[in-house]
């Protein structure tokens, strides 16, 4: 299957610090990219939907200003979590579709 | 009502086993169904893509899909424990999944 490169896989960082997060398309150019969270033995929770080019849509519940998505290219998406709290540790995933969709292996985040 | 429901097991069964797995989902625009496989602490791995409603065949995998129903399932042949993991559906379009039924195959 096609290649989803999400990167860094492991991150600890300070709170109040910001963190970003890559989300690269290998060898297909994903139109939307999408971004979740995933608590320990639960399903993926749907962060927000990007589109190349456009504003991401995000899910109820979740602070735009807190996560930021940037898709600025068919290949890349960023995810930025803006002044991270220890509640924000978690596992965040990213997936990338052109017609299928494919994921990255994940980023788990520790604030501490 | 969520968009899609799946049973989130634990599933337990012996190797060899065929193994079935199963969501229902409300909203009838869907058109395309996904099954992902997860390891703990990994990304999910697309294992099955399928749009219409009947049988899509890949190895050991079978996927299922009835419209009419608004329910697809995933079955497992002569299951190993290397499949031993979290599987999800997922309705193509919103990319929301189901909870993910854990399976544990045992030799």
């Amino acid at each position: 299957g096609a290649v989803v490169s999400q990167h860094p896989s492991r991150v600890i960082c300070k709170s109040g610090t910001s963190v970003k997060i890559e989300c690269r398309s290998l060898d297909f150019q994903a139109t939307t990219m999408f971004w979740y969270r995933q608590f320990p033995k639960q399903s993926l929770m749907l962060m927000a939907t990007s589109n190349e080019g456009s504003k991401a849509t995000y899910e109820q519940g979740v602070e735009k200003d807190k996560f930021l998505i940037n898709h600025a290219s068919l290949t890349l998406s960023t995810l930025t979590v803006t002044s991270a709290h220890p509640e924000d540790s978690s596992f965040y995933i990213c997936s990338a579709r052109e017609v299928e969709a494919f994921f990255g292996q994940g980023t788990r985040l520790t604030v501490v | 009502q969520k968009e899609v429901e799946q049973d989130p097991g634990p599933l337990s069964v012996p190797e060899g086993a065929i193994v079935s797995l199963n969501c229902t989902y409300s909203n009838s625009a869907f058109q395309y169904f996904m099954w992902y496989r997860q390891y703990s602490r990994k990304g999910p791995e697309l294992l099955m893509y399928t749009y219409s409603s009947g049988n899509k065949e890949d190895g050991r995998f079978t996927a299922q899909v009835d419209k009419s129903s608004k329910y697809i399932s995933l079955f497992i042949r002569d299951s190993q424990p290397s499949d031993s993991a979290t599987y999800l559906c997922a309705m193509a379009g919103d990319m929301r999944f189901g909870a993910g039924t854990r399976l544990t195959v045992k030799p």
